[in-house]
């Protein structure tokens, strides 16, 4: 079955660390990939997306993500964090014929 | 800006009860959802309808249906809520054949069942 691996449950940074979240995959066709995010007592919402490309993709509040397709990958990362990251993260991968799979996200806090 | 707007935020049921959660999109959306979201376990897909009338069961169907009357609006049903069924319920929406476009999600209802 398809599924998406996060394997970092909860992490913790201090302000201005950097940031890597692991995405892992396993589906060989065509992949559409997002990141979402959910801040304490918000909806989820879009972080980026990629579907085709340059496969470094830069979204909101200064994050990215890279696909890399070899390894079915697709970290999200950003260079120094701020304590308003603080948040649950959540890769999810939609193949082309099928719907949307989400990872078991991941819980960052940032301590100033 | 797209609103998908959850009737409640928080419920508390009992046991037996039946339950009706109720969603509604804004954006004349095709595609709506609904998951659960527990701890540890990331969101699954309890159902989603892709056209008024129309119902596809998700990876958790079991104890729950749904139903959608009107383009705008997706409801959830427990039809006889069990402790196992407390969590954070959200409701998504997307347009189109949804490929690439990012879902629209609800703020949550929390239910806890007693």
């Amino acid at each position: 079955a398809q599924s998406v691996s996060q394997h970092n449950h909860h992490v913790i940074l201090s302000e201005a660390a950097s940031l890597e979240l692991g995405c892992n995959y396993s589906y060989g066709g065509t992949v559409n990939l997002f990141w979402y995010v959910q801040y304490p007592g918000q909806h989820l919402q879009l972080l980026l997306k990629y579907f085709s490309g340059d496969p470094l993709v830069k979204g909101i509040k200064g994050f990215e993500a890279e696909f890399i397709k070899s390894k079915f990958s697709f970290n999200l990362r950003k260079p120094s964090v701020q304590w308003s990251d603080t948040a649950e993260y959540f890769c999810a991968v939609k193949p082309n014929t099928d719907k949307l799979i989400f990872g078991t996200g991941t819980r960052l806090q940032v301590f100033p | 800006d797209v609103k998908v707007t959850q009737s409640s935020r928080y419920l508390v049921k009992r046991t037996g009860e039946k339950v009706f959660l109720e969603c509604v999109q804004d954006m004349d959306h095709e595609n709506m959802f609904w998951y659960r979201q527990d701890p540890g376990l990331g969101l699954r897909l309890i159902y989603f309808s892709y056209d008024v009338k129309m119902k596809e069961k998700g990876d958790i169907p079991e104890g729950y249906s749904v139903s959608r009357e009107k383009k705008e609006r997706f409801s959830l049903i427990l039809e006889s809520a069990s402790t196992n069924q407390t969590s954070m319920y959200l409701c998504a929406s997307v347009g189109g054949t949804g490929v690439t476009s990012p879902l629209h999600f609800g703020n949550g209802t929390r239910l806890t069942v007693t």
